[in-house]
């Protein structure tokens, strides 16, 4: 079935960095745009990042710009988020999504994963 | 960046209540908008795209309207398991930017 699976969330101190991956299965995950979005504790969604199916197009939320690397390897379904100087407000569940339903059109995010938890604390 | 604003804040229903969100952008998006059910704990749920095509699988009781800045999500007759939280999310430029929510809870 299709599948997101997000792993490489933990505690960090302010100013160290942090690789999340998601692992897609169920789908042909080479041909989709994909995305990171997060949702702070008691908050509501903010998107983050997205990557274009062959990884051309790259686009950052200004919160994260500059601090944040979307990356994917399609030879291994995965897509992935490099986070360097982590501030205390990037605490979150980090969400990686799917484009969808219909390849291309960019209408909405279809598939989401379960989330990995994010914590700058020092 | 394009500012979506939902309304209500939260919402006060019943089972077999019908209930009306609205979603409104800062400016025009055609028919550029998602809505989106998120249970507490769990991923959110696309159930609208493209303002009123229904997800594969979401069950009719949902439909979305509007075009260019005004959208409403439509819940015809509330179940207990639509008790949620729905986002609206405008899918036209980058950012996607995201509504603020709004919780449906049990009267």
């Amino acid at each position: 079935q299709v599948q997101l699976i997000e792993s490489g969330g933990g505690v960090v101190q302010p100013g160290r960095s942090l690789r999340l991956s998601c692992a897609a299965s169920g789908f042909p995950f080479n041909i989709y745009t994909m995305y990171w979005v997060r949702q702070a504790p008691v908050k509501g969604l903010e998107w983050v990042a997205l990557m274009s199916s062959d990884g051309a197009q790259k686009n950052y939320a200004d919160s994260v710009k500059g601090r944040f690397a979307i990356s994917r390897d399609n030879s291994k379904n995965t897509l992935f988020l490099e986070m360097n100087s982590l501030i205390i407000e990037d605490t979150a569940v980090y969400y990686c999504a799917k484009d969808g339903p219909v390849v291309g059109r960019a209408d909405a995010f279809d598939i989401w994963g379960q989330g990995t938890m994010v914590t700058v604390s020092s | 960046d394009i500012q979506m604003t939902q309304s209500p804040s939260s919402v006060s229903a019943s089972v077999g209540d019908r209930v009306t969100i609205t979603c409104r952008a800062s400016q025009g998006i055609s028919s550029g908008l998602a809505w989106y059910q998120q249970i507490p704990g769990k991923a959110p749920k696309l159930l609208i795209y493209a303002a009123s095509s229904l997800q594969s699988g979401v069950p009719s009781r949902f439909s979305g309207s509007g075009s260019g800045t005004d959208f409403t999500l439509t819940i015809s007759s509330l179940r207990p398991e639509d008790f949620a939280t729905y986002y609206c999310q405008q899918t036209n430029s980058f950012p996607r930017t995201f509504g603020q929510g709004t919780r449906v809870e049990i009267k």
